[in-house]
């Protein structure tokens, strides 16, 4: 069964270093996501992706983040200069559509640590 | 915001009993969903509803749409130990011609054997 699958699993870096967290979506999916889960909270929506453009952001989502679709399979999550607060689960998701049964499937995530 | 507010926030069960969580919101939602999330691992879908009042299974996994809109509930029957891990109800929203989903808390739940 297709799956979404994200590298790495784990990241650590210092504060202030860039990140890029990577996903490959659904191969026929057109819809892509990131969601973040800080440690023993709930998940959290950051971004909608379709299109090669961002479809919807949340007010998580500032200008330190950015997302790209660089080539026909990965979707990357940017966070240009990390801050400790940044340490949490991304979760990327995908779907194949937009609307009823266009469910959002989701990857294993990768965990960010700053220190 | 929306929020979504599920209870219990953790549930210990003994093995064979039966599970009802639920999830309530102040916003109407148009589809909830029901996830699963194990330690180190994504939400797994387990559920969606699409329509007010619809009651849907999956197993011994029943959900309930509220007529209202504004809530939904999962039970689990006859739990067994890997059913343990956190529930997550999601209200799918729609806003500016996408979907996100909103999460709700999480309720914890441990099934001693």
């Amino acid at each position: 069964e297709p799956e979404v699958t994200q590298t790495p699993s784990h990241q650590v870096t210092q504060m202030g270093q860039e990140v890029i967290l990577r996903c490959v979506p659904i191969s026929n999916h057109l819809y892509f996501y990131w969601y973040r889960q800080i440690l023993g909270q709930k998940v959290e929506f950051l971004v909608s992706f379709y299109n090669n453009e961002i479809s919807e952001k949340s007010e998580i989502f500032d200008d330190q983040f950015s997302v790209e679709r660089p080539d026909g399979s990965n979707f990357t999550l940017k966070i240009r200069s990390t801050k400790l607060e940044d340490s949490a689960m991304y979760f990327c998701a995908s779907s194949k559509g937009s609307g009823t049964n266009y469910e959002q499937y989701f990857g294993p995530g990768t965990r960010l640590t700053v220190t | 915001g929306q929020q979504l507010n599920q209870s219990p926030q953790s549930m210990f069960i003994q093995e064979g009993e039966d599970v009802s969580m639920n999830c309530t919101s102040s916003s109407i939602f148009n589809t909830w969903l029901w996830y699963k999330q194990e330690p180190g691992e994504g939400p797994v879908l387990l559920i969606a509803l699409y329509k007010a009042g619809e009651l849907t299974s999956n197993g011994r996994l029943t959900a309930q749409f509220g007529i209202t809109r504004k809530d939904s509930f999962l039970n689990i029957s006859a739990s067994i130990p890997s059913d343990v891990g956190i529930y997550f109800c999601a209200g799918r929203s729609h806003t500016s011609g996408t979907y996100k989903y909103i999460f709700g808390t999480g309720t914890r739940l441990k099934v001693l054997a």
